[in-house]
């Protein structure tokens, strides 16, 4: 069974740029939660969707949006970018309800942006 | 606020030598807390989910304790193969999201 797919693995972009990030999760799995990791912060819950609504949102800025399609695949997109956005993007999928039922993640490999 | 923090931020073994990992807690009402390896370049890895005080849960060399402030990951006897950063999260009853602390990084040595 294949695990949860990320891309692109690697970009780079320039500042006030935007992008877009590919998350496909496991097959089966209906939930999807969005993670940014960076050295000093840690991981920070940016956003989850289930069934193709969010179902939660973390203290990101507006910039930062996401969307899940009826295949359960889903897209984050950071608009007008910032150095400050550089960071490990992780998506994660569970089989259920998600973080509703305390159910374990799985994860992808991460998208690591760099923003110059 | 609810809160995590481990420590130590990384720590150095000898291959057998066991130690500890502290992953310290401040939530309104703990819902689940949680454990994940996460190796160079991979994301995280679920180990285990700790529900309420008391409880224990073993993996191998692992094993995961929680107290009503804190979690303990005991690693006994480590391989190198055990070296990896080890993350603690908690959910908090009153919400769905999960906090993360920032890692304990773990380096086991031949």
């Amino acid at each position: 069974k294949a695990g949860v797919t990320q891309t692109p693995r690697y970009l780079i972009k320039t500042r006030g740029q935007q992008v877009t990030l590919s998350c496909s999760p496991i097959s089966g799995h209906r939930s999807v939660s969005w993670y940014q990791q960076t050295p000093g912060q840690g991981l920070q819950f940016l956003f989850e969707y289930f069934s193709e609504t969010q179902r939660n949102k973390g203290n990101f800025p507006g910039r930062f949006s996401g969307r899940q399609f009826s295949n359960s695949r889903s897209e984050m997109n950071v608009s007008t970018l910032e150095l400050g956005d550089s960071a490990l993007y992780l998506c994660a999928s569970s089989t259920g309800l998600g973080l509703a039922t305390n159910e374990k993640l799985f994860f992808g490999s991460g998208t690591q942006l760099s923003v110059l | 606020e609810d809160q995590v923090t481990q420590s130590p931020e990384a720590l150095r073994l000898q291959e057998g030598e066991s130690s500890s990992l502290n992953c310290s807690y401040t939530v309104s009402g703990l819902r689940g807390l949680f454990w994940y390896r996460q190796d160079p370049g991979k994301g995280p890895e679920f180990l285990f989910t700790l529900y309420s005080a008391g409880e224990e849960k073993e993996k191998e060399r692992l094993k995961a304790t929680l107290t009503k402030k804190e979690s303990f990951l005991h690693i006994t006897a480590p391989k190198p193969e055990d070296s990896a950063t080890y993350l603690c999260a908690v959910q908090a009853m009153n919400t769905d999201k999960l906090i993360f602390g920032t890692g304990t990084r773990l380096q086991v040595f031949p």
